[in-house]
Order: C-alpha cells, then structure tokens, then sequence
C-alpha cells in the first residue's frame, strides 16, 4: 500500500528559485492537506483542499500556493523561495474532512533547505 | 502563538517510570487527536477523543479529554525506550482544519 507519496524527499534552493513538492495518495480520500514542521513549533497548517476544484488557507499560507485538479494529487508550489521557508513539509490525506474523528495519514516529509 | 500548548517540551525519564504530558487550550475543540512521529517519518495516529470527559486506554497509554473539551492528556505507566518520540496533540478547529501542538520530545532512559 502506498498511502501518501512525497516528493522529492530533500531538495536544496537559492533564494529566489520556484519548485513544486508533489504529493500523491491512493486512498481516495477527499481531504487533503499541507503542513510545515520547525523545530519548537510542531506541525502548522499551509493549504487544504476538501475535494477536487476547492482549495482554503490555513494558519501559515503566505509564499504558497495550492491546486486540487485531481483527487489523488495534491501540489505545493513555492513561487519565490525564502530562507524562512527551509522546513520539513508534510502532505496529509484524511476520508473525513469535517470533524476530524478519523485518521489523518502523512507523507514521510520533504526537507527543504533555501540558501 | 500556538492554538494548543504541550508541556513539557522536552521530558527524559528512566525506564519504568510514569509520565503525563498535557496538552491546553483555551479554545474549545470539536474532536482531539494524539499522534507520534518517528524520526524522519510522519506522524501516525494514536487515539481520537471527541465527548468531553472521554478516557481511553491503548495498552499503558492512557488518554483524557477535558470536560470543556479544551485540554487533553496523556499518560504512559512503566515507560519503556520503545516510547521514547514525538508525541503531537491535534484540535478539530472550525471547519476543516487540525492544528497541532508543538510537540513533546520524550526520551526513555534504558
């Protein structure tokens, strides 16, 4: 079972560059959703999509963006990389996009170093 | 400033001893979750609650809900070194979204 698929797995920028971290899940699942993980500050919310076509922020959007023109896939795009966005970012997909009483499923991450 | 508030942060023990780490708010969330995450993996699920006053048990870990439905805990009774990771609190905030605490680190000592 694949579950969510990340890549790349590391990847190093200068400032200023643009990339796309990719995120994959093959468990149908409607909801889905990008979080950052720095150190002393646990896991903060970017962007999540309850389904195809719909997309909302979440506590830390600015210098992302995000589409959802599938249900498998799910893209992070960093238009113009900054230092402050070096992090470990984690993709996460869930069957139930209201109350959170089941599962969240994560990526194994993508560490993100921006010189 | 963080939604929810773990303490401690950082908590190392030896073998056999309990623990409890806390997990605040003075938000009221619809559900909360505890995960743990291994080094370079992501973090899995370990118990949801969702009534306030909710305990459940997963073999030493012992998880309560608070009556407000704002605050959680865990418990571990004779901690082991196959505890020992990053215990992650998580809130069903409004619609859609789950936030997280920041984490505690917790080290067993063999």
């Amino acid at each position: 079972n694949a579950g969510v698929t990340q890549t790349p797995k590391f990847q190093v920028l200068k400032t200023g560059q643009s990339m796309t971290l990719q995120c994959a899940q093959d468990m149908n699942h409607e909801y889905m959703s990008w979080y950052r993980q720095d150190p002393g500050m646990g896991l903060r919310l970017i962007h999540y999509s309850v389904g195809a076509g719909i997309t909302d922020q979440g506590e830390v959007p600015n210098g992302y963006n995000v589409s959802r023109s599938t249900t498998e896939d799910f893209p992070l795009r960093l238009l113009s990389a900054a230092p402050s966005q070096t992090s470990v970012y984690f993709c996460a997909s869930s069957y139930d996009p209201g109350q959170f009483t089941g599962e969240l499923f994560f990526g194994e991450g993508s560490r993100l170093t921006v010189l | 400033t963080q939604l929810l508030e773990q303490s401690p942060q950082f908590l190392s023990i030896q073998e056999g001893e309990n623990l409890t780490v806390y997990c605040n708010s003075s938000s009221v969330f619809s559900s909360l979750q505890w995960y743990r995450q291994e080094p370079g993996e992501g973090p899995v699920l370990l118990v949801t609650v969702v009534t306030g006053g909710e305990v459940k048990k997963l073999k030493r870990l012992t998880f309560q809900f608070g009556d407000a439905r704002k605050d959680s805990s865990l418990h571990i009774t004779a901690a082991q070194p196959g505890d020992t990771g990053l215990y992650l609190c998580a809130g069903g905030w409004g619609a859609q979204k789950l936030v997280f605490g920041q984490g505690t680190r917790l080290t067993i000592n063999p």
